[in-house]
């Protein structure tokens, strides 16, 4: 079985901070994905990718920013990081891209802590 | 765009009974209905899903179903257990979104011994 390995597990900011967090997997999925995890809000989608330096944008891209360097990792940049502000950013892959009904595996996320 | 709705949030139910957790849909091109658990400190996981041409699935002590007319599903665990405590997550998914899944908000279920 594959993995998918979120760096760091946590991370502590300053207000205004560019911020990077880092997924892994070794799936040779197709697709990997940026969620964020807020009480009471569910799961929502930042950013995905379908192939190799393929970007698009989901319901929460405002302010974040991500790279799908190769096919194995895909990172997630918090432009400027809001004072107070606490979440769980989860990645996740997938094995196809364009398919309407894909497991997605999920890594165990980065909990972001601004000061 | 989609939007998923799922209640409760909170559901406490005594060891040995049954939990309901219920999710509405708005996109009738909604085909894929998935349900994630998250356990404490653990990462979401695939537990059951549904797909459209379905009405009922179950998996041991788990069941979904599906009324696609009322654009609602639902998960129900039966006979609960301490290891039913966690988070429990739905979501759908149709050809209109390239196969994003759209997620409800989740219930913290827990099971009193």
């Amino acid at each position: 079985g594959g993995i998918i390995t979120q760096t760091p597990k946590f991370l502590i900011g300053q207000e205004g901070q560019k911020l990077t967090l880092k997924c892994q997997q070794n799936f040779n999925h197709d697709t990997m994905y940026w969620y964020r995890q807020d009480s009471g809000k569910g799961l929502r989608l930042i950013y995905y990718s379908i192939t190799e330096n393929d970007l698009q944008k989901g319901d929460l891209s405002e302010g974040y920013d991500a790279s799908r360097e190769k096919k194995s990792s895909f990172s997630l940049t918090v432009t400027s990081a809001q004072k107070n502000e606490m979440a769980v950013f989860l990645c996740a892959s997938s094995i196809l891209g364009g398919s309407s009904q894909n497991t997605l595996y999920f890594g165990a996320g980065t909990r972001l802590s601004v000061l | 765009g989609e939007q998923v709705e799922q209640l409760p949030s909170i559901l406490r139910v005594q060891e040995g009974s049954s939990a309901s957790i219920n999710c509405s849909y708005e996109d009738s091109a909604s085909n894929y209905f998935p349900w994630y658990k998250q356990e404490p400190g653990e990462n979401p996981k695939l537990i059951i899903d549904i797909r459209s041409n379905m009405e009922r699935k179950q998996i041991q002590e788990l069941i979904v179903l599906l009324d696609k007319k009322a654009k609602r599903f639902s998960l129900h665990i039966t006979d609960t257990q301490p290891g039913d405590s966690a988070m429990y997550f739905c979501a759908a998914s149709g050809p209109y979104n390239q196969g994003k899944l759209i997620f409800g908000q989740g219930t913290k279920l827990s099971i009193k011994p």
